[in-house]
Order: C-alpha cells, then sequence, then structure tokens
C-alpha cells in the first residue's frame, strides 16, 4: 500500500480482557517496529522486527506484551489482560534495512483500557 | 543506552516570529538524528534527518537542524513560522550498530503558532 496502516483505530476495552493490534506495513519493507505513546512516557520502542532475524523484545514493558510477524509482512501486537496503564497511542513504523533509512509510521491505535 | 532531551515542552510564538526547539541526546558513539512532526489529527512524519556530511541540515517546510558533536545536540530552525507549523515535534536518535535502528525520543515539543 502507500503507507503504514494500522487496525482498530481505536479500541476500547475493558481492563483484564486481551486486545490484539493489527500493522501492515508498506510493502516491500522489511523492518518493522512497534512504539506506544503516552501522556506520561512519551514516545517509547517497545519491539522490531526484521527478516527472519529473532526480534529485539528490548522494550516490551511486561510478559503480557508480544507480537508476531507473519511471513515476514502483517504485524500483530497482543496485550494480554490489559491494565489502566495500557492506555496509549500504539504506534507502528517500516523501513527497508538499510542504516539510513528513515521509518514510516502509521496512524496509530488508540487503545483505552477502561 | 541513548536519551534524548528535549529542552521546551511547549512553546507559543506569534507568526513570522523565528524557532529553534533544543535537542540533546546522550550516546558516545555514532548515531543518526531526526526530527519528525505530529500535526493535530495526523501521524507522525519525517521533517529532516541527519547521517553524516554537513552538519546543517535542510528539511521540508523550511525547517532546518545543525548538529553540533560536541555539544551532542541537534537543534531544530525555522526563521518565519507559520500558522499552520502548529503541531508537536520529536527529536529522535538511533545509534548505529549492528542490530536494529530503534529509535529513541525525546519527550516532544508543543508548538502553537498563534494568528
Amino acid at each position: 500500500g502507500a503507507g503504514v496502516s494500522q487496525s482498530p483505530s481505536n479500541k476500547v476495552t475493558e481492563k483484564g480482557k486481551d486486545v490484539e493490534l493489527r500493522c501492515d506495513p508498506i510493502s516491500g519493507h522489511t523492518a518493522l517496529y512497534w512504539y506506544r505513546q503516552s501522556l506520561g512516557q512519551g514516545l517509547e520502542f517497545l519491539i522490531y522486527f526484521q527478516g527472519n532475524s529473532a526480534p529485539d523484545k528490548s522494550g516490551l514493558p511486561s510478559d503480557r506484551f508480544s507480537a508476531e510477524r507473519t511471513g515476514g509482512s502483517v504485524s500483530t501486537l497482543t496485550i494480554q489482560r490489559t491494565q489502566q496503564e495500557d492506555s496509549a497511542v500504539y504506534l507502528c513504523a517500516s523501513s527497508s534495512y538499510r542504516v539510513r533509512d528513515e521509518q514510516f509510521f502509521g496512524p496509530g491505535t488508540r487503545l483505552t483500557v477502561l | 543506552a541513548q536519551s534524548v532531551s528535549q529542552h521546551n515542552h511547549h512553546v507559543i510564538l506569534s507568526e513570522a516570529a523565528s524557532l529553534e526547539l533544543g535537542c540533546n541526546y546522550s550516546y558516545g558513539g555514532t548515531v543518526n538524528l531526526f526530527w519528525y512532526v505530529q500535526y493535530p489529527g495526523q501521524h507522525l512524519q519525517l521533517l529532516l534527518k541527519y547521517f553524516s556530511g554537513d552538519p546543517l541540515v535542510k528539511g521540508i517546510k523550511g525547517f532546518e537542524a545543525e548538529f553540533i558533536k560536541s555539544k551532542f545536540s541537534f537543534n531544530l530552525r525555522k526563521p518565519s513560522v507559520q500558522w499552520s507549523d502548529t503541531a508537536e515535534y520529536f527529536c529522535a536518535v538511533n545509534a548505529i550498530k549492528a542490530a536494529g535502528n530503534k529509535l529513541t525520543f525525546g519527550g516532544g515539543t508543543r508548538v502553537l503558532v498563534k494568528p
């Protein structure tokens, strides 16, 4: 597609429920990133995928967070047993894997945990 | 680990005024530097980037930034702002290394340009 797309655009859930957030990167981009944007923490890195390499999970805040990338394209970020502090905008970005390439961001998914 | 700090959280100015947003990072190695902008209701967009070479880089919409290695700074400037420059601005860094290009962001600066 023309840009990075994410779905849903908004998600409201109850505390304790699981949620799945989806990201479609730009076609041909081999690198995919998840970030979180929240009032208290700003923009934080969560996880990074590059091709078939093991993902860099160093930014995941707890083991309730996980992500997968199927077929080297679409990625799903899963949050289990959601907590109110998980409320944030979850951003996906993609880039080609060259050191000097910029990351292109999607519109984000706004997650609200009641 | 790298960190990025932006000096101002909020800036209010009038049209035609000059804008300078400060950004400092802490990391001892080689970095790529970026400024992203988020207009109201829109997603993050790249304003400009620095990888190497001329430390004064020019971006879109009349923005420029200067990399001063000795000060670990990458300040953003625009000589004359417009109302349409109202947005939140983020400085970001990624460390050049073999594994990944994850960005570390500053806290952002909200800029309000009064017409």
